[in-house]
């Protein structure tokens, strides 16, 4: 079926550069999309990719690449309030929006 | 600008009851999608509506449906509650996919 891998929960220390990797079986689909959850809070909007390459927005960055079937979010300059939950998703080809289970991010001080 | 709202924020209702739940939109943002969200299963997607029409479905049984009205409110049914309909439901609402999705903060439901 279609799905969206990601790892369940990753460590890293404060100040340090931390990627989370999205690898996704779909037949295909419209663009990637990553969400940040905060424990009891809602998902929030951080990045999407339509296309292949990278997408820039402050500390945080966006890959894609849809002929290794692969993305990555990529946050920098580590901070204790980017302890969260992080969610990639797609619309497939059946216009369905598909999530990944989430990675839990753990930070260190 | 107001968010998204969805009403109630809890909800305790007994097995075999039928629920409603309801979300209203950012202003101005026509799509209305809705996601099952547990611990083991992570955000699942219910349905997303676009202008009074449902535009798909996720694979939840049918006694999950809803419905959106023409001021972009929407509203979601779970009928004949049962033990692992218990979860927390969210709603979302987007302008363009680009723009990404902005989710209320949800309805933490628990059948009993």
């Amino acid at each position: 079926g279609q799905s969206l891998e990601q790892p369940s929960e990753v460590t890293a220390v404060e100040g340090a550069i931390v990627q989370i990797n999205c690898t996704y079986q779909t037949s295909g689909f419209y663009g990637l999309s990553w969400y940040q959850q905060h424990d009891g809070g809602a998902p929030t909007f951080l990045s999407y990719n339509a296309l292949d390459g990278l997408e820039e927005t402050g500390r945080f960055s966006s890959f894609l690449s849809r002929s290794d079937s692969y993305g990555y979010l990529l946050l920098q300059e580590l901070q204790m309030k980017d302890s969260a939950s992080y969610f990639c998703a797609v619309r497939d080809q059946d216009d369905k929006i598909i999530f990944g289970k989430g990675t839990r991010l753990h930070i260190l001080p | 600008k107001a968010g998204v709202t969805q009403t109630p924020r809890y909800l305790i209702k007994t097995r075999g009851q039928q629920v409603t739940l309801s979300c209203s939109p950012i202003s101005g943002h026509r799509s209305v999608s809705w996601y099952q969200q547990t611990p083991g299963q992570g955000l699942q997607f219910l349905f997303e509506y676009f202008s009074e029409t449902q535009r798909n479905k996720g694979n939840f049984p049918g006694r999950f449906s809803g419905r959106q009205f023409s001021n972009s409110r929407s509203e979601m049914n779970v009928s004949t509650l049962e033990l692992g309909d218990s979860a927390l439901y969210l709603c979302a609402s987007s302008l363009s996919e680009g723009d990404g999705y902005t989710f209320g903060s949800g309805t933490r439901l628990t059948v009993v």
